[in-house]
């Protein structure tokens, strides 16, 4: 079975850029999660899809960051304009349905430098 | 959000089990407890799950206490392998709550030969 998967693994940018990232969950899985993930830290959700519906996003910075689930596979998060305090590892995840009981599986995540 | 408490470091020698502890005393009652594992430079891996009983699988096993305040993830035999930060999680499924899993600062496990 195919795991989770984004791209790219690594990205560098200077402050002000924009940058997107990608994810491909695993086929079938109707939730899809993005985290951010400090140096250090626990990761911490930003926003949560369920389909192409946004579920929770409480924790998204909306002025600067934004997702989409078009047709409710693939995802992108973005950012823009970057500050340097985005400097983190953006990971992915998606499950079976969003129960308490269904598991989450992660994929490896885009390690983001803003310079 | 119910939250979690959890050492900030265990440590094992190879071979010996680990039991890693964690404190839920806000737990509702549709909540499950979930614990993840992340090794460097990895996305989190998920490890077990259980909601009263006590569950075991191939990679570990948990005892929840009988008023589900706590738990106990416990790794049998501990291998370098198992050096990870491991976090315990509830999920839920209330309003505020449906299908979110909240990380905390979790515990890192130190495995020496």
């Amino acid at each position: 079975e195919a795991g989770v998967a984004q791209s790219p693994r690594y990205k560098i940018i200077e402050k002000r850029q924009s940058v997107a990232f990608w994810c491909n969950p695993i086929s079938g899985h109707a939730t899809l999660y993005w985290y951010q993930q400090i140096l250090g830290q626990g990761p911490k959700l930003l926003i949560q899809f369920q389909n192409n519906g946004v579920v929770d996003d409480s924790q998204l910075p909306k002025d600067r960051f934004s997702a989409e689930r078009l047709k409710g596979v693939d995802s992108t998060l973005k950012i823009q304009p970057a500050k340097l305090e985005d400097s983190a590892v953006y990971l992915c995840a998606s499950s079976l349905d969003r129960w308490a009981n269904e598991k989450l599986f992660f994929g490896s995540g885009t390690q983001l430098s803003v310079l | 959000d119910a939250k979690t408490t959890q050492p900030n470091s265990m440590e094992s020698n190879e071979e010996e089990p680990v039991h890693l502890p964690c404190n839920h005393s806000t737990i509702s009652g549709t909540d499950y407890i979930h614990w993840y594992r992340q090794l460097p430079s990895q996305g989190p891996e998920y490890v077990i799950h259980g909601l009263t009983s006590n569950v075991n699988n191939r990679m570990a096993s948990m005892a929840i206490a009988e008023d589900r305040k706590s738990s106990t993830l416990i790794l049998h035999r501990a291998t370098l392998r198992d050096a990870a930060v491991y976090y315990c999680i509830l999920k839920g499924m209330t309003t505020d709550s449906w299908g979110k899993l909240q990380f905390g600062a979790g515990t890192q496990v130190v495995v020496t030969p």
